[in-house]
């Protein structure tokens, strides 16, 4: 089925390890997005990338890291990770600014 | 204060009832979205709107850009309807998300 794909689902780190969180849409779309999900907040952008080959600090970057590989996919790295990166992790995509988003079933982290 | 705000942030019905959820921002928007989340799920795009009113099944969703308020209505609710229900805004590039709104339906 055509959508935004995220993996893994769920993945338990230690303080200090570092992990990839994978991201890829099957549907040309230009613009991807990477949010992060806490109780009691609304989702906030960490990082997004407008066009393949560009990437921009969101509202919550620090202690990540991104990488747009191609138009298809767009990962996050946690390089050190920290209990406060404790979060539901969205991805999302679409093509133009006046069109709707796509988001992926999302990934359940904790660091412990 | 938040950009944007949502009310009630619970709400509880009985199967059947109409049901009002409201968003009010206070930034200029391209857009408006109505986003479905179930628990434990992922994040469902319901509406996006800039003007007006927009209707899919039991849902309408409306607009209204001079006052900056947008209002998401169910009607005959049903217990599959429960969910959190997110209002978000696009500015420029980004999405700005309310809290959401948790409702429940009971049978």
């Amino acid at each position: 089925n055509a959508g935004v794909t995220q993996t893994p689902k769920f993945q338990v780190l230690k303080t200090g390890q570092s992990m990839t969180l994978q991201c890829a849409q099957d549907m040309n779309h230009n613009s991807m997005y990477w949010y992060r999900q806490d109780p009691g907040m609304g989702l906030r952008l960490i990082y997004y990338s407008a066009s393949e080959g560009t990437t921009d600090k969101g509202e919550v970057p620090n202690g990540y890291n991104v990488s747009r590989l191609n138009k298809r996919e767009f990962s996050l790295r946690l390089e050190s990770a920290a209990p406060s990166q404790t979060s539901v992790y969205f991805c999302a995509s679409r093509t133009r600014d006046r069109d709707g988003y796509t988001f992926g079933s999302g990934t359940r982290l904790t660091v412990v | 204060k938040n950009e944007v705000e949502q009310s009630p942030q619970n709400l509880t019905a009985q199967e059947g009832e109409f049901i009002t959820i409201n968003c009010s921002y206070s930034v200029g928007i391209s857009a408006l979205h109505w986003l479905q989340q179930h628990p434990g799920g992922g994040i469902v795009s319901l509406f996006m709107l800039s003007s007006g009113k927009k209707k899919h099944g039991r849902l309408i969703a409306t607009i209204n850009i001079q006052e900056k308020h947008s209002s998401l209505h169910i009607t005959a609710s049903h217990p599959r309807d429960s969910a959190v229900y997110i209002c978000a805004v696009s500015n420029t590039d980004k999405l700005i998300f309310g809290t959401g709104t948790r409702l429940q339906v009971f049978p």
